[in-house]
């Protein structure tokens, strides 16, 4: 198992600044992910945090947008950049252990006025 | 194009009921497949996983099922409790990186 600390756990921001948030896991993992869940909806895959490397963005998200850091195994920022409204959303940090199965922190609910 | 479904947005049964939900998917050839909980304001915490050449898993209470003839899983919880009320995901592995469904939101009323 994995235990992940996700901090902020939520913040309200200005139009046009930037949010970092921060993930922590408590053991080294290989894969690391960051997801996005809009109120009422399911969870949208952002990118998945490659340690050492780029990480690799899913349709619709840029790294302008949301760069990623992975910095070693066990942690990973996401940074919400230029955030207009319509980046309120839960972000979501997570691991995938060797057995497949993923591990989330408890979000970070971010409001933008 | 790739779709997964999950039966309904809400079910409501009554405490010591089967609930099942239903996770259907389309253009997929899935290695695995996960169901997840997850309570409001929270993150989802696995519950269980199922591969590709599993037919049924059990856990205590929980059980799933895996057609993938059917492009189907199933997920029962038995003997169900008004704690068990929460939104339950599944989730396709997809070389490597998960896709979610929308969720059925299960509450069970005493």
């Amino acid at each position: 198992s994995a235990v992940i600390s996700q901090k902020p756990s939520r913040d309200i921001c200005q139009r046009g600044t930037s949010l970092t948030i921060q993930c922590q896991v408590d053991s080294q993992v290989t894969m690391m992910f960051w997801y996005r869940q809009q109120p009422g909806q399911s969870l949208t895959l952002i990118a998945t945090a490659n340690q050492g490397s780029e990480a690799t963005y899913e349709s619709g998200f840029v790294i302008d947008k949301f760069p990623i850091s992975r910095p070693n195994l066990t942690f990973s920022t996401l940074t919400v950049s230029n955030m207009s409204p319509e980046d309120s959303s839960i972000y979501l940090c997570s691991c995938r252990v060797n057995t497949g199965e993923l591990f989330f922190g408890e979000g970070s609910r971010l409001t933008v006025l | 194009s790739q779709k997964i479904e999950q039966n309904s947005e809400a079910l409501n049964i009554q405490e010591g009921k089967t609930a099942t939900l239903t996770c259907n998917y389309t253009n997929y050839s899935p290695a695995y497949l996960q169901w997840y909980r997850q309570d409001p304001g929270r993150g989802p915490v696995f519950l269980l996983l199922i591969r590709e050449n599993e037919k049924e898993k059990r856990k205590e209470r929980l059980k799933v099922t895996f057609d993938t003839t059917l492009k189907q899983s199933l997920f029962h919880i038995t003997a169900s409790q008004p704690a068990d009320s929460a939104t339950y995901l599944c989730a396709l592995d997809l070389g490597g990186k998960s896709t979610f469904g929308d969720g059925t939101t299960l509450t069970v009323k005493p």
